[in-house]
């Protein structure tokens, strides 16, 4: 266990309005990474975090972006959610060692 | 721009057979190599990992690569019904974010 928590796990929401999405973790990683995975799509980063206050974007950032105002807490925000953001949401933690990543549970959003 | 890429599948084998993933990436400079297996409604969640070539085993599972080929794979000796699953392949070079296949889904029939 990772100790990862994502929340919510579930989420409906209509098109334009905001959504965040909280990952929380337990051991002191320094770096988190948000991904959606999508069917045809795999898994793709929209931005990760390498420290607090510390972000950058990934393949997949328009339309979204994140906070980390303390070590634990890494937030995923949609300022005004469409139907293409549709998708399961997957944060994730990089091992010390050698850049293995370990994953949360998802957040599946669906914006109607 | 880095790719990985994987066949999609879905790859079929009889219970007690070999499965064999394969998955190939773009950037010669990739480091460390993991193999992921997600199951339907989950998480991926991480089973091997291997840094230099050659073979290393875990259990049932064999994981290979041919850097010079920029070639991983996977083998999943004995396999069962319970490995029915995806499998994503995932490459990282230095300190830059892992860049994921697009996932092979295996089935392995009773």
């Amino acid at each position: 266990d990772a100790g990862i928590t994502q929340s919510p796990r579930h989420k409906v929401t209509e098109t334009g309005t905001p959504v965040t999405l909280r990952c929380h973790q337990t051991e002191n990683h320094r770096y988190m990474y948000w991904y959606r995975q999508d069917p045809g799509h795999g898994l793709r980063l929209i931005h990760y975090s390498y420290g607090v206050k510390d972000t950058d974007k990934g393949e997949v950032s328009d339309g979204y972006s994140v906070s980390r105002s303390k070590t634990e807490d890494f937030l995923l925000t949609l300022e005004s959610a469409t139907s293409s953001q549709t998708s399961v949401y997957f944060c994730a933690i990089r091992g010390v060692r050698t850049g293995e990543l370990f994953f949360g549970e998802g957040s599946r959003l669906t914006v109607l | 721009q880095k790719e990985v890429e994987q066949n999609s599948g879905p790859l079929s084998v009889p219970e007690g057979a070999i499965a064999s993933l394969n998955c190939t990436y773009s950037d010669r400079g990739s480091q460390s190599f993991f193999w992921y297996r997600q199951y339907s409604g989950k998480s991926p969640e991480l089973i091997m990992s291997i840094y230099s070539n050659g073979d290393k085993e875990d259990g049932r599972f064999t994981a290979q690569l041919n850097k010079a080929s920029q070639y991983v794979s996977l083998l999943i000796r004995d396999s069962q019904p319970s490995d029915s699953a995806t499998y994503l392949c995932a490459v990282i070079a230095g300190n830059t974010p892992l860049v994921f296949g697009k996932g092979t889904r295996l089935s392995v029939i009773a």
